[in-house]
């Protein structure tokens, strides 16, 4: 049972637009979430992190919005640069918990020129 | 200051070999993971460790061991390698439970 899921595999968007990212959870137990960015032959680099007590979190160009009602988040990156072209997972932890994160399949972004 | 580390970057196997993948940082980190990436799937935690000497189950333990003797160090063993154990091999750190894990650059396994 996939706990976290991120629904799109891939997303296209031009550069200089918006590209939204988004991911869903199951466990309402979760209340710290991430979002890592990965490169082709590299580790995933985290990029943004919000708590559940915030609703939103803003670095930048990166937001990431969270509506615990809907078990909801999503990545926002304003505006969207090729070098953002990138995989992007989410992942989500329940603080009381394990030292475990469970991370989305991830969702391929190219940004194009 | 070279972050995480990986070693090696690929290796092929045959069924039933065994090998070691060694993870290092240099970031005084007290926690180390192994993770794997399947095609199709998120990152998995394999185990991992709370600090030097102590590690623990996670997700997909199986046919895996780990070791952590050393704080900056943490080996993954494969005893007797399937193809099911075909995969990217991930390691990451953090400074404490609740902190941004750091990952190496990944190995990519793959066993015939």
């Amino acid at each position: 049972d996939q706990q976290v899921k991120q629904n799109s595999p891939s997303l296209s968007v031009q550069e200089g637009r918006i590209s939204i990212l988004n991911c869903d959870y199951t466990n309402s137990m979760f209340d710290y979430f991430l979002w890592y960015k990965k490169y082709p032959a590299e580790g995933p680099t985290f990029l943004i992190s919000i708590s559940s007590i915030k609703d939103k979190n803003e670095d930048g160009r990166f937001t990431v919005f969270l509506n615990k009602s809907a078990k909801h988040l999503s990545l926002h990156i304003v505006p969207s640069q090729p070098g953002d072209s990138a995989v992007y997972f989410c992942a989500a932890r329940a603080t009381s918990g394990t030292y475990k994160y469970i991370f989305g399949t991830g969702t391929r972004l190219k940004v194009l020129a | 200051n070279a972050g995480v580390t990986q070693t090696p970057k690929f290796r092929v196997l045959k069924t039933g070999q065994s090998m070691t993948l060694l993870c290092a940082q240099d970031m005084n980190h007290e926690y180390m993971y192994w993770y794997r990436q399947d095609p199709g799937m998120g990152l998995r935690l394999i185990h991992y460790s709370v600090g030097e000497g102590t590690t623990a189950k996670g997700e997909v333990p199986d046919g895996y061991n780990v070791s952590r003797l050393k704080k900056q160090n943490f080996l993954l063993g494969l005893e007797s390698a399937a193809p099911s154990q075909t995969s990217v091999y991930f390691c990451a750190s953090s400074q404490g439970q609740l902190e941004t894990q750091y990952f190496g650059p990944g190995t990519r396994l793959l066993v015939l």
